[in-house]
């Protein structure tokens, strides 16, 4: 079976400052990894996604992530948040199906100006 | 990019009554489409994978009776919440993985939520 931890729930970052989004995963797998985020009353739109190339990956809107095999994380950054960042954010990893995923628990951004 | 509408993208409705929501793919052919359902400040959770001309697969614990789907086409499925109650209101997710790119490509509509009074 295949889980996703996102440590935090809530994080808050002043505008300007370095966003750090936390998830673990574990694996029977090599698995596909995935960012998504939320905003309010909409659906879920990509960030970025691993798919066991490159393990650091560029996605939209100045993201990126860094899958780390020895410490089964794949953790979001930016190193500059903007206002328009705040949503909440979903990592993600395929489960049992080719094209099932499994989300994390969400963690929700917040920017203050 | 690929686009996937779905609709009505909110609802209320009466207990009792049957609501009927649509995930369409705009411009990609979809074999296979997901729902998902998200209560208020908690993630996705799937609920059956369909799959055009075939019955859906439901995930354990879903009530393949009360929440029926249909993908008739490569470009529409349904999910019908039956005999809708209070405790069914939720925020209801579909995505749609395209034919044409690899597997773990999908897309994801914009959601609908159902109020059951």
């Amino acid at each position: 079976a295949q889980s996703v931890t996102q440590l935090g729930s809530h994080v808050s970052v002043s505008e300007g400052a370095l966003v750090l989004l936390r998830c673990n995963y574990s694996s029977s797998v090599p698995p596909y990894l995935f960012w998504y985020v939320q905003y309010p009353n909409q659906g879920l739109q990509l960030l970025l996604k691993y798919t066991s190339a490159a393990t650091l990956v560029k996605g939209i809107n100045g993201f990126e992530a860094e899958f780390k095999k020895s410490e089964t994380s794949f953790h979001l950054t930016k190193p500059s948040a903007h206002m328009s960042d705040a949503a909440e954010y979903f990592c993600a990893v395929n489960g049992q199906g080719a094209q099932k995923l499994v989300f994390g628990q969400g963690t929700r951004l917040t920017i203050n100006p | 990019g690929a686009v996937v509408s779905q609709h009505p993208s909110r609802v209320i409705c009466k207990s009792g009554t049957s609501v009927k929501i649509e995930c369409r793919s705009l411009d990609f052919q979809a074999t296979t489409m997901f729902w998902y359902r998200q209560f208020p400040k908690q993630s996705l959770m799937l609920m059956a994978t369909s799959n055009e001309g075939s019955k859906a697969t439901y995930e354990q614990g879903v009530e393949k009776d009360k929440f029926l789907i249909n993908h008739a086409s490569l470009t529409l499925s349904t999910l019908t919440v039956t005999s809708a109650h209070p405790e069914d209101s939720s925020f209801y997710i579909c995505s749609a993985a395209e034919m044409a790119l690899r597997n773990e490509k999908l897309f994801f509509g914009s959601g609908t939520q159902l109020s059951v009074l």
